[in-house]
């Protein structure tokens, strides 16, 4: 089947840590890459974005790195808070087939 | 002033009944989706319409059926329903040109008993 990422893994940070999500994606030939947030009861809300011709991107406290060599995406988030407690997806779009595809998603857990 | 709202937002049926779900969004946006997601959190596309026409149509059971009346309006009938359709279903939207990815609404948790 399609997937991107890994399995469902948790991370476990103190408030106030620099937290770094990974995930790896297949297909070379996808071109923009979306990390989402997902709250408990709620749907997944846009994060950070990243078009392929960059390889890094900053926003409010998050920074997204591109390594299309490996293909490889990782989501950076700054002074992490208990707020940011979520499952975050990467998610990819493949161009031929017109539809983004999500990987497994990281739960992240911040204590206070 | 919700941007995609979904109802209803939980639904417990037995097996074998027909249900729906329906889905609005009032972004103005041209392309309406519906993702399944699994017990393990896994998002997996179902179906996507752009201006009513059905655009993507993934290895989904033929008991699921979309129904785009307009734009604006992306509803899912599910015909006979088994165990295992229990899961959470997005509806999501997006521009044509997909920038910042999809919006989605809340969800709707199906539990088939």
């Amino acid at each position: 089947g399609e997937s991107v990422g890994l399995h469902l893994p948790t991370l476990s940070v103190q408030e106030g840590d620099n937290s770094i999500i990974n995930c790896a994606y297949s297909n070379s030939a996808s071109d923009y890459f979306i990390w989402y947030k997902q709250e408990s009861g709620k749907g997944p809300q846009f994060i950070i974005d990243i078009r392929s011709n960059m390889d890094k991107r900053q926003g409010q406290r998050v920074t997204v790195l591109l390594n299309k060599t490996v293909k490889h995406l990782s989501l950076q988030i700054a002074a992490t808070q208990p707020g940011d407690s979520a499952v975050y997806f990467c998610a990819e779009w493949r161009t031929g087939f017109q539809k983004l595809v999500f990987g497994t998603g990281t739960r992240l857990l911040v204590s206070p | 002033d919700t941007a995609v709202s979904q109802t209803p937002k939980y639904l417990v049926t037995q097996m074998g009944n027909d249900k729906s779900i329906k889905c609005e969004q009032n972004l103005g946006h041209d392309t309406m989706y519906w993702y399944k997601q699994d017990s393990k959190k896994f998002l997996k596309i179902m179906f996507s319409y752009n201006n009513k026409e059905l655009i993507i149509n993934e290895t989904v059971p033929n008991r699921f059926s979309p129904k785009s009346p307009d734009k604006a309006h992306l509803n899912l009938h599910i015909n006979s329903l088994e165990l295992g359709d229990s899961a959470v279903y997005f509806c999501a939207s997006s521009t044509l040109h997909r920038d910042r990815g999809y919006t989605f609404g809340s969800g709707t948790r199906l539990t088939v008993v």
